[in-house]
């Protein structure tokens, strides 16, 4: 069965990086778009970013372009996402979440448990 | 501001049918297939119902969707004790080139 894992996710202070991995099992990792999706305590979802198979393609959201970086190793079945020049609204539980198809738009279809970065002094 | 509008709220009695509404532009609904995504209170989003009206394994016939034009909407009957939850549509636009999803509506079940 699919079973994404996120890690990383902690205390960070406003300006300062962090990156988030997802590790993934149970279905061929390269061979399937991913996603990060977040959603701020208490508030709804917002979509971050999507990834092709290969990393060829990448979309991100107006609110993280230039400031997140979504990346992928295929060999280690693991899904980055790298925040830079953190906010205090980038405050969220963040998801990894498996596409349906190879290439974006590729609607999501499964989701990890998601892990929380909270960005405060 | 989500791009996507839904009610906050919906509610029904046990047996009851609700509907829950999504409304968008030409740049996402209109021009592309909806989804819809459960979450169970404290749990990780499911898809619930893909490419507007498409149930995955495992989700009862009592879930239906459908869209026309810039607005979709979920609809659930026999409602039970176990559909509460907040519901969360979603579609491409392609003025953004990326997802958008509504703001969310939250079930609740008298």
């Amino acid at each position: 069965q699919v079973q994404l894992v996120e890690s990383g996710g902690g205390v960070v202070q406003p300006g300062r990086s962090l990156r988030l991995s997802c590790a993934a099992s149970g279905f061929t990792f390269s061979g399937y778009a991913m996603h990060w999706v977040r959603q701020a305590p208490g508030k709804g979802l917002e979509w971050e970013a999507v990834i092709s198979y290969d990393g060829s393609d990448k979309y991100y959201a107006d609110s993280v372009k230039g400031r997140f970086t979504i990346s992928r190793d295929n060999s280690k079945n693991t899904l980055y996402l790298q925040m830079d020049g953190l906010r205090a609204e980038d405050t969220a539980v963040y998801y990894c979440a498996k596409g349906v198809t190879s290439r974006p738009p590729s609607r999501i279809e499964y989701w990890g448990q998601g892990a929380l970065v909270t960005v405060s002094s | 501001q989500s791009a996507l509008t839904q009610p906050p709220s919906a509610s029904g009695p046990p047996g009851q049918r609700v509907t829950i509404s999504c409304s968008g532009s030409s740049s996402n609904i209109e021009s592309n297939p909806v989804n819809w995504y459960q979450q169970l209170p404290g749990t990780a989003p499911k898809l619930l119902m893909y490419t507007n009206n498409q149930r995955p394994s495992g989700v009862p016939d009592r879930f239906s969707g459908s869209k026309s034009g810039t607005s979709a909407s979920l609809a659930i009957s026999g409602l039970q004790s176990e559909d509460e939850a907040d519901y969360y549509c979603a579609a491409w636009d392609d003025s953004l080139s990326g997802w958008v999803f509504g703001g969310g509506t939250k079930l609740t079940v008298l």
